[in-house]
């Protein structure tokens, strides 16, 4: 089955600088990779999410890569703020009914004013 | 728009009980999910609901069951209750016309197991 890797685990930024955390993926057959961040006491809320035929996805301060080939996916935060202060979670599925996300273990970031 | 909202937030059982988990999807979707997550980890798939019929689980033991009623609502049961069951359950809603993307989730039910 699909098996998500993410590094780094914790990641300590000034405000104003980049963060950018990675994964891996194991299953070739996957196409649909969503980027979660969640608050204390929250759920997960989707920010952004690719798809396997399209290689970078920008948002405002936020963009997406993926390496087909490689396996692996970015997520790219710029000019952070303390309000991006949270646990971010990759995930990878296969884009088809019934499929289900495969989550990476988070990554906690930490951005000091 | 009031998302996906679950009940209860909190709950704390003992070892050996039973517990019911309930979760209103987000207004439009039909399919919902249910994950498991465990402190300092990602979360985990249990299983899914479409037609008020699981259609995909995950690696969790018959002791977790679920129901989706047909206004789409859902409910997760886990019987004799664990230690290693203590953790934020999760419950997901999603469009069948997304197949499997945007998925909304709810702020969960906190579990406790003594």
């Amino acid at each position: 089955g699909e098996n998500v890797e993410q590094h780094p685990s914790t990641l300590s930024v000034q405000e104003g600088d980049s963060a950018v955390i990675k994964c891996t993926y194991s299953d070739s057959a996957s196409n649909y990779f969503p980027w979660y961040k969640q608050e204390l006491g929250k759920g997960p809320q989707l920010i952004i999410d690719i798809r396997s035929n399209v290689g970078e996805k920008k948002d405002q301060r936020i963009a997406v890569t993926l390496n087909k080939t490689a396996k692996h996916f970015s997520l790219h935060i710029t000019e952070t703020q303390p309000e991006d202060s949270a646990v971010y979670f990759c995930a990878a599925s296969k884009n088809q009914a019934g499929t289900a996300l495969i989550f990476g273990k988070g990554t906690t970031l930490s951005v000091s004013s | 728009d009031a998302g996906v909202t679950q009940s209860p937030t909190h709950l704390i059982k003992t070892r050996g009980q039973q517990v019911t988990l309930r979760c209103s999807p987000k207004s439009g979707h039909d399919t919902v999910s249910w994950y498991q997550q465990a402190l300092g980890q990602g979360p985990q798939f249990i299983f899914q609901y479409y037609e008020e019929e699981e259609r995909q689980r995950g690696n969790f033991p018959d002791r977790f069951s679920g129901h989706q009623f047909p206004n789409y609502s859902s409910e997760l049961n886990v019987n004799a209750l664990l230690l290693g069951d203590s953790a934020l359950y999760l419950c997901a809603s999603s469009p069948e016309a997304a197949r499997g993307e945007k998925l909304f989730f709810g702020s969960g039910t906190q579990l406790s197991v003594l």
